[in-house]
């Protein structure tokens, strides 16, 4: 397995633009997690989806982000509008079901974003 | 919600010596403690996890602690080595169900040769 894809790696763009970020979990997986991370508030969850249901947004910073996941193997992460300080890395994880797998966050190698 | 601390924010240690890293949680309800290392640029990556009903799990160089009563987890790493040198985070969650990672703000580990 290819392991957890992220889309783009790297966004450089101006305040006010959308920016739409893109996962595709690990086959099988059936938990999926945006996290953002930054060197000051580290690693914070921003929305987690359980068979492709959104169970908790609590982390989502603002309306001016929104997620989804219309299917087992696609979620995206959209900004709109994106400001400065939503410049950060954002990763997107997945885990196996939790009767029969470790616990283990399977994590992508993280979006880039970076808001001038 | 869960609240996981970590302690300390950086550590410097010399090639040889051991490293310890602490971190506590709120949550009772949680049973699962993974750490993961970051290295640079690079993603989060599970290095060793413990479950409730486990007070210690070693792995090589590598060994956790979980006290239950005291709700507080600790990493050790001995013998560090410059490979070991990478950002430690500590994270709590609840196994079963919807299962909810939450991390602790991380540890930046360097091992001076």
């Amino acid at each position: 397995d290819a392991g957890v894809i992220q889309s783009p790696r790297h966004e450089v763009t101006e305040m006010g633009q959308e920016v739409t970020l893109r996962c595709k979990p690990i086959s099988g997986h059936n938990s999926l997690f945006w996290y953002r991370q930054t060197m000051m508030r580290g690693l914070e969850l921003l929305i987690y989806f359980n068979n492709n249901v959104p169970i908790d947004d609590s982390g989502m910073p603002e309306d001016r982000f929104s997620a989804k996941m219309p299917n087992a193997s696609f979620s995206t992460l959209k900004i709109q509008p994106s400001e400065p300080r939503d410049s950060a890395v954002y990763f997107c994880a997945s885990s196996p079901p939790g009767g029969g797998g470790t616990g283990e966050l399977f994590f992508g190698e993280g979006s880039r974003l970076t808001v001038l | 919600g869960e609240n996981v601390e970590q302690h300390p924010s950086t550590l410097s240690v010399q090639e040889g010596d051991s490293a310890v890293i602490k971190c506590t949680y709120s949550d009772s309800a949680s049973n699962y403690f993974p750490w993961y290392k970051q290295e640079l640029g690079k993603r989060p990556q599970l290095i060793i996890d413990i479950r409730s009903n486990v007070g210690e799990k070693k792995d090589q160089r590598i060994a956790v602690t979980l006290n239950k009563t005291a709700k507080h987890f600790s990493l050790h790493i001995t013998e560090t080595q410059p490979e070991d040198s990478a950002v430690y985070f500590c994270a709590a969650s609840i196994r079963g169900g919807y299962q909810k990672v939450t991390f602790g703000t991380g540890t930046k580990l360097q091992v001076i040769p």
